[in-house]
């Protein structure tokens, strides 16, 4: 079965610095991949999709990769800052033909002043 | 605009006793998804609706598990006969239409403990 495995660890950086989250799957090809982001009590917000033929894509600070090959998706926040401290989680589209999504547990990222 | 609204937002209960928990999407989205989040896991996904019919509910965990869409707009998932495994956020999702690619957006979850 389609698994989505992120570091379950929390990752812990320092203001400024470049935050990178990694994103592994097993037993699929996803057409597209999506990053949220959620807060604590809160319901996750979608920040980014990057679809299979696209090998980067950006938006602010923020950049995807996703290759395809190694099965894996890398999430970057350039210039962190403190609030950036959330949990990140990584989704896929299981088949169907419609946005049915899976998601990995999810990397909390605390960033320190 | 108003997003995606979900109440109560906490909920304790006992075992065995009926619990409801409502949904009400964004104005206009076709689509509605709800997901459970057991603690420290990824979302799970429960049941889909398109328009008021349900194409897909493959992940509802079990018969006591059960979920209904009105004029396409607000839903309820009911958990009868409640069980300490149950204990979870449950989410709820919508987006414009059911097609992928369309962005879903989720509402604070209810927060459910079953003792």
């Amino acid at each position: 079965s389609q698994k989505i495995e992120q570091n379950s660890e929390a990752l812990n950086i320092q203001e400024g610095k470049t935050a990178t989250l990694t994103c592994n799957y097993t037993n699929y090809s996803p057409a597209y991949l999506q990053w949220y982001r959620q807060d604590p009590g809160r319901g996750p917000v979608f920040l980014l999709l990057i679809r299979e033929n696209e090998k980067e894509k950006r938006k602010e600070r923020l950049k995807v990769t996703f290759d395809t090959t190694l099965k894996q998706s890398l999430f970057h926040i350039t210039a962190s800052q403190p609030a950036d401290s959330a949990t990140y989680l990584c989704a896929l589209p299981l088949s169907g033909g419609y946005n049915k999504l899976i998601f990995g547990a999810g990397t909390r990222l605390a960033v320190h002043p | 605009g108003a997003g995606v609204s979900q109440s109560p937002s906490n909920k304790v209960t006992e075992k065995g006793k009926d619990v409801e928990l409502r949904c009400d999407p964004i104005s206009g989205h076709t689509a509605l998804y709800w997901y459970r989040q057991r603690l420290g896991q990824g979302l799970e996904f429960l049941i889909y609706f398109q328009g008021n019919s349900a194409p897909d509910k493959s992940g509802l965990p079990s018969d006591r598990f059960s979920a209904e869409r009105t004029g396409e707009s607000v839903s309820t998932l009911t958990i009868q006969r409640t069980q300490q495994e149950d204990s979870a956020v449950y989410l709820c999702a919508s987006s414009l239409l059911p097609t992928q690619w369309e962005t879903q957006y989720f509402g604070p979850g209810t927060r459910l403990l079953v003792l």
